[in-house]
């Protein structure tokens, strides 16, 4: 069985400060992908962040930058430069070979002003 | 209309209701998918389906139906739902059934709470 967690249920950050958001996954599959999910008060997941676990560097888009620890099996989000709109849930979540995804339970990331 | 579309947007149902969720896709993917997301539980993937033939199921009640008529629509039928099935339901669709999660599109999703 596959499972993520992300320990923190809420994290509040100022705007222009940089945040890191904690992910930990357990799996035996020997080839997991790592993704990161925003999503708003709207409603749809919006695709932020991808790592594979043969991956040599750590991934980054933009102000996003996974900081991946294979040994401690943590894939952390870093946001750098927070915006206001950053404000939403953030989700960690997993694929392997199964094709089956296993999502956290979320992060509800505040920006403040 | 582009995207990932889900309608209705919000649904209220009695546990007695029969309802359906809809959704449809304009990006030309051959692979949809079923997701909840519930207050209590992560979100998980309830049925997948591959050139309208479904694929996936991972243990879903016999309360939820899934039909694709085609590779642009999935629909959800709700019937006898308990009050436990109140979430939000997640469309999303890919180019095919072995894309990986990031080639997921998803939809607004529909929430629903069942009274």
């Amino acid at each position: 069985a596959q499972k993520i967690t992300q320990t923190q249920p809420g994290m509040f950050v100022q705007e222009k400060e940089a945040v890191t958001l904690d992910c930990t996954y357990d799996t035996s599959d020997p080839s997991y992908g790592l993704f990161w999910y925003k999503q708003p008060s709207s409603g749809e997941m919006i695709f932020l962040i991808y790592q594979g676990s043969y991956d040599q560097q750590n991934a980054t888009e933009g102000r996003y930058s996974l900081n991946f620890q294979k040994a401690r099996k943590s894939a952390n989000l870093v946001i750098s430069a927070s915006q206001l709109g950053d404000s939403a849930m953030y989700f960690c979540a997993g694929l392997g070979g199964s094709y089956i995804p296993t999502f956290g339970r979320g992060t509800s990331l505040i920006v403040h002003p | 209309e582009t995207g990932v579309t889900q309608t209705p947007r919000h649904l209220v149902m009695g546990m007695t209701n029969k309802k359906s969720l809809k959704c449809e896709q304009h990006l030309g993917h051959n692979a949809m998918y079923w997701y909840k997301q519930s207050a209590k539980k992560p979100l998980e993937l309830m049925f997948v389906y591959s050139l309208e033939e479904r694929v996936e199921n991972n243990s879903v009640p016999s309360r939820f139906s899934p039909e694709c008529p085609n590779s642009s629509h999935l629909f959800l039928h709700l019937h006898t739902l308990q009050p436990e099935d109140s979430a939000l339901y997640l469309c999303a669709s890919s180019h095919d059934r072995g894309a990986t999660l990031y080639e997921q599109y998803f939809g607004p999703g529909t929430r629903l709470t069942v009274t």
